[in-house]
């Protein structure tokens, strides 16, 4: 049980394309969702805060207008990258929770060429 | 805001060893603290939890302690095994609070044959 599914699993694409990211929990109904990004090497850096009908929640020195996040049901997330530029590549992973522990998906691998 | 710090970030150890991870965190409003395993390009996956209530927790080689007071926390690996060899996360959450993950900086855990 406890399934998080995120699609795609890679991206490459060009600068100033803009990319969607969807985050699924499969199983059970996520009263939260989190998105986290990961550079090379490092830890998981918690990007934002999603729930369900309401607008995300932002972590100090990520810009809400360039992750667009929406969480359109309890078993739907997504965090669009807008006009993504060769910094913005990373590995994005996002959580689903309905009680402790969160339930990662597999990851996003975003390339920007 | 939350704050986790993580030692060592590399770690070798040989095969049969104990392996010793520690954290600490300086909000006093987390009482949850899970430890991830996350090999490359993966998901993160849950290895251990314990609650603020609870001092230690123990799961077949894996064991956590917690000094609330002191706002530390450790993850014990005995007789290690190769295919432990992983980046082991440690993170904090204030479940009264949304839940969110601040994950420690990771170590890198390199288990000898």
């Amino acid at each position: 049980g406890a399934v998080v599914s995120q699609h795609p699993s890679w991206v490459i694409c060009k600068s100033g394309t803009s990319v969607k990211i969807e985050c699924r929990s499969l199983d059970f109904q996520a009263t939260t969702m989190f998105w986290y990004r990961q550079f090379p090497k490092q830890s998981l850096m918690l990007m934002a805060t999603s729930n369900e009908g309401s607008k995300a929640t932002y972590e100090q020195g990520v810009e809400k207008d360039k992750f667009l996040i929406n969480h359109a049901s309890l078993t739907l997330s997504t965090l669009t990258v807008t006009s993504a530029h060769p910094e913005d590549s990373s590995f994005y992973i996002c959580s689903a929770i309905d009680n402790q522990p969160q339930h990662f998906g597999d990851g996003t691998r975003l390339s920007i060429l | 805001g939350e704050n986790v710090e993580q030692h060592p970030s590399t770690l070798s150890v040989q095969e049969g060893d104990s392996a010793v991870i520690k954290c600490t965190y300086s909000d006093s409003a987390s009482n949850y603290f899970p430890w991830y395993k996350q090999e490359l390009g993966k998901r993160p996956q849950l290895i251990i939890d314990i609650r603020s209530n609870v001092g230690e927790k123990k799961d077949q080689r894996i064991a956590v302690t917690l000094n609330k007071t002191a706002k530390h926390f450790s993850l014990h690996i005995t007789e290690t095994q190769p295919e432990d060899s992983a980046v082991y996360f440690c993170a904090a959450s204030a479940t009264n609070t949304g839940n969110q993950f601040y994950f420690g900086t990771g170590t890198s855990l390199t288990v000898i044959p």
